[in-house]
């Protein structure tokens, strides 16, 4: 059973355009939510999280947005750079974990398209 | 400061041969993890720490298992090597504050056949 679902495994958007990315989670436990993103033959990097408590957090080109009661979150990028061109993946933690343990999405592909 | 460095990059092993997948970190973290991706699916926990000395089972622990001796490393080990264990195989750690968020190594490409 995924907990989190990223239901668009690619999306291509043109350079300068805003791109957004989606996911939806079953959990209502989970209370702090991250964005990872991957380039080929790497490890992911953090990108931006947002806690529970919150519905926007904002960093440069970068803004998630978390609606709790449609349990859905979305990473708004814009405007949207070739160099954004990777896998992204959506996470969340457990309210009360001791391990700082994350459960991830299975990813959606940007394309930013010259 | 290196970060998570994984060894080795790629490996490709026979059936029922064992293997030690290398990781370290160089941040003091307390928190380590391992996770591997398949294709297609996010990644998936196998075993993490919540310090030296200290491991715990995750999502999918079974052909697999870890140490933590020092608070750099933490290995993790395949004993009988199955095509299902082929896979990417990722470490990371984390600051035991508050922070969330994970340091991934670059990762090790494992093939099963």
């Amino acid at each position: 059973d995924q907990q989190v679902k990223q239901n668009s495994p690619s999306l291509s958007v043109q350079e300068g355009r805003i791109s957004i990315l989606n996911c939806d989670y079953t959990n209502s436990m989970f209370d702090y939510f991250l964005w990872y993103k991957k380039y080929p033959a790497e490890g992911p990097t953090f990108l931006i999280s947002i806690s529970s408590i919150k519905d926007k957090n904002e960093d440069g080109r970068f803004t998630v947005f978390l609606n709790k009661s449609a349990k859905h979150l979305s990473l708004h990028i814009v405007p949207s750079q070739p160099g954004d061109s990777a896998v992204y993946f959506c996470a969340a933690r457990v309210s009360g974990g001791s391990a700082r343990q994350l459960t991830f999405g299975s990813g959606t592909q940007l394309t930013v398209l010259p | 400061n290196a970060g998570v460095t994984q060894t080795p990059k790629f490996r490709i092993l026979k059936i029922g041969q064992s293997m030690t997948l290398q990781c370290t970190q160089d941040m003091n973290h307390n928190y380590m993890y391992w996770y591997r991706q398949d294709p297609g699916m996010g990644l998936k926990l196998i075993y993490y720490s919540v310090g030296a000395g200290i491991t715990d089972k995750g999502e999918v622990p079974n052909g697999y298992n870890v140490s933590r001796s020092t608070t750099e490393d933490f290995p993790l080990r395949l004993e009988l090597a199955a095509p299902s264990q082929t896979s990417v195989y990722f470490c990371a750690s984390s600051y035991s504050t508050e922070s969330y968020e994970q340091y991934f190594g670059p990762g090790t490409r494992l093939t099963v056949t």
